[in-house]
This record gives C-alpha cells, sequence and structure tokens, in this order.
C-alpha cells in the first residue's frame, strides 16, 4: 500500500515571507501525487498534482510542488504567503495502476501571521 | 462546492441508532466516494462507488455500509452508531480513478457526533 508523512503537524509563517510544506510518500509502485488545501469549515480542493513529465508542477494560488523520485518527497512551496493562505494543506498520492484509492497525509495547518 | 450536496450537514444522535448520511451530485460522474477526517488521521476512505450497484471498501469500512441505487446518489448506513465513528464525513466525486480524474471535487463535510 502506499503512505504519506506529512512532518510538520503545524507551520506558523508571516506575512509575505516564504513557505515550504513538507511531504514524504512510501510506495513500491510508480504513483501520483496530489495537495489538496482545506479552508475552515470546507471540503477539500485541488491545488496542483503530479501525474508525469516535469518534476515541477505550478498550482493555483501561486503555490508550486517539486517531485523527488530518490527522495520520495513532494514538497509543497509559495515565495510570498497571504493571510488568506491560512488553512489546512493536504499531500495525498495513489498508484498509478490496479486499485488507486487516495491515501492522505495527516495534514500541516498552515497559520500565516500578519 | 461542484454540485455536490451533503445531508445532513450537522448530526448528533446516541450509541446504538442507526444513522444514515446522503451525497447527492449533479456532475453525473462515474465514481464516488466516503472518507471520514479525524484529527491526527488526516482523511481515510471508508467505501467508493464505480457505478450504480456496484461499491468495494476502503481502508476503514468496518461498522459502515454503503448503497447507490442512482448514479447521482451515495448513501453512507452507520447500522448502530458507536462513540468511535464521530467524526467529519466527506463525499467526493471523479468522473474516472485515473491521476487526471482523482477526487478532485468534495462536498462542504457532514459533522456526526454520537454520544
Amino acid at each position: 500500500a502506499q503512505s504519506v508523512t506529512q512532518l510538520d503537524s503545524q507551520v506558523p509563517v508571516f506575512e509575505e515571507a516564504p513557505v515550504e510544506l513538507r511531504c514524504n510518500y512510501s510506495s513500491s509502485v510508480s504513483v501520483y501525487l496530489f495537495w489538496y488545501v482545506q479552508y475552515p469549515n470546507q471540503g477539500l480542493q485541488l491545488l496542483l498534482k503530479y501525474l508525469s513529465g516535469s518534476t515541477l508542477v505550478k498550482g493555483i494560488n501561486g503555490f508550486e510542488a517539486e517531485f523527488n523520485k530518490s527522495q520520495t518527497s513532494f514538497h509543497l512551496r509559495k515565495p510570498s504567503v497571504h493571510i488568506s493562505d491560512t488553512a489546512e494543506y493536504f499531500c495525498a498520492v495513489t498508484r498509478q495502476t490496479g486499485a488507486n484509492n487516495l491515501f492522505f497525509g495527516t495534514g500541516t495547518r498552515l497559520t500565516v501571521i500578519p | 462546492d461542484a454540485g455536490i450536496t451533503q445531508s445532513p450537514r450537522h448530526k448528533v444522535t446516541e450509541t446504538g441508532t442507526p444513522v444514515t448520511l446522503r451525497c447527492h451530485q449533479t456532475e453525473n460522474h462515474r465514481y464516488m466516494y466516503w472518507y471520514r477526517q479525524d484529527p491526527g488521521h488526516g482523511l481515510r476512505l471508508i467505501h467508493y462507488s464505480y457505478g450504480v450497484k456496484d461499491t468495494d471498501k476502503g481502508e476503514v469500512s468496518d461498522g459502515y455500509s454503503v448503497s447507490r441505487s442512482k448514479t447521482e446518489d451515495f448513501l453512507l448506513t452507520l447500522e448502530s452508531a458507536t462513540s468511535s465513528q464521530t467524526s467529519v464525513y466527506f463525499c467526493a466525486i471523479s468522473e474516472s480513478t485515473g491521476g487526471d480524474n482523482q477526487p478532485q471535487h468534495f462536498g462542504d463535510g457532514t459533522r456526526l457526533s454520537i454520544l
């Protein structure tokens, strides 16, 4: 099976500062990777996804992530955060073939400080 | 959110009672999913459906059953609710299971408390 580890449960950062949210995955087969964002009292919204090709993927709201196969990582970055980025962020993985249910990490709560 | 309605949005009930949560979609997507979200666990898949009357178990299916009699509706039933099933439940939909179509649309969730 696949699994995801988000090492940081909470990340506080000042407004306009850069941020990196870390995600490591484990899988014996090829995978697809995703980042979702959840605002308070809402469902999850897809930020970006890595399917194949360029290892640097860009998503909505100025976020980007880099797939690193050798380090089995898919870290999320933003060069300058805004107050509105305060939310919970989830990394998820699914295998490319066969049963491909999503497996989520435990989430990282990003708090942007004015 | 993308034509997904979960009902009820909030429910409080007692241990041992049956509970049914409903997910309704207007997107005509083939795949529907039920997840639960708990602190420290992220989202975990309970059951999913790949068509009318076609369902399969996820990683935390014990104590839950599902039914899908119409494309647009996916019901999650707790036959005899327990306090460990207190959680926030999310429905999600997708056109297919390909990487490009993984659940990209989630409902707003149902907060279920079992006392």
